[in-house]
């Protein structure tokens, strides 16, 4: 009940295309929904986040989509570039209080490419 | 603003070594800290996490211990390290002292070969 399951576990994109990933949960307890974005041989870092209470988020050429009732989350990035190429991972916490402490529990990554 | 370091940043030591690696936070009191493992460049595991000073939580059953001796200071280690703890090394923090402070921030990692 802890999962979260990512696809697609690869994928390659054309530039100024978009990229599509998804996130799929079943606790729904799960309070808070981040995506990462990590660079070869570099730390994840944070790239958009999104709370039950709304369906969407945009920042940029990013958007989440959200879909509580089918416990689904997805990552948009509009006009896909170059060095958008990473991999990508989606991950849930429920409220920080409490006993979770704001563990994440993570999707397994979306390796993306981008060609130019 | 907020920092995070973690060293050192490769590592490689024979089977049988013990470990140490150091995660430091600056600019924050009383943060939440985590160490994570990926392996394979994929998959991010919790390994410990630590709310407090001399607190700590393990997730799951290893040949890792974890130690917090400063508030913000996070240390991974082991006394005989395996193949099977090769990896990269995650460290990351989370704001402690706000209720509805979700964001957890990750330092740049350790590079961990067991030879």
């Amino acid at each position: 009940q802890q999962q979260v399951k990512q696809s697609p576990q690869s994928l390659i994109v054309q530039k100024g295309g978009i990229s599509i990933i998804n996130c799929a949960y079943e606790n729904t307890a799960f309070d808070y929904f981040p995506w990462y974005q990590q660079f070869p041989g570099k730390g994840p870092a944070l790239l958009i986040a999104i709370r039950p209470d709304v369906s969407e988020k945009k920042e940029g050429r990013f958007t989440i989509s959200f879909n509580k009732s089918a416990k689904q989350f997805s990552l948009h990035i509009m006009d896909s570039q170059p060095g958008d190429s990473a991999t990508y991972f989606c991950a849930a916490s429920m409220l920080p209080g409490g006993t979770s402490y704001g563990k994440l529990t993570f999707g397994q990554g979306t390796i993306l490419t981008v060609h130019p | 603003s907020q920092t995070i370091h973690q060293w050192p940043a490769t590592l490689v030591q024979p089977v049988g070594s013990p470990l140490s690696l150091e995660c430091t936070v600056e600019g924050t009191s009383n943060p939440n800290l985590y160490w994570y493992r990926q392996a394979a460049g994929r998959g991010l595991q919790l390994l410990f996490y630590s709310v407090g000073i001399g607190q700590i939580s393990s997730e799951v059953p290893q040949n890792l211990s974890a130690s917090r001796p400063q508030d913000r200071q996070f240390i991974l280690s082991s006394k005989k390290l395996l193949l099977s703890d090769s990896g990269f090394y995650l460290c990351a923090w989370r704001a402690g002292t706000e209720y509805f402070s979700y964001e957890q921030y990750f330092g740049p990692g350790t590079r961990l070969t067991v030879t």
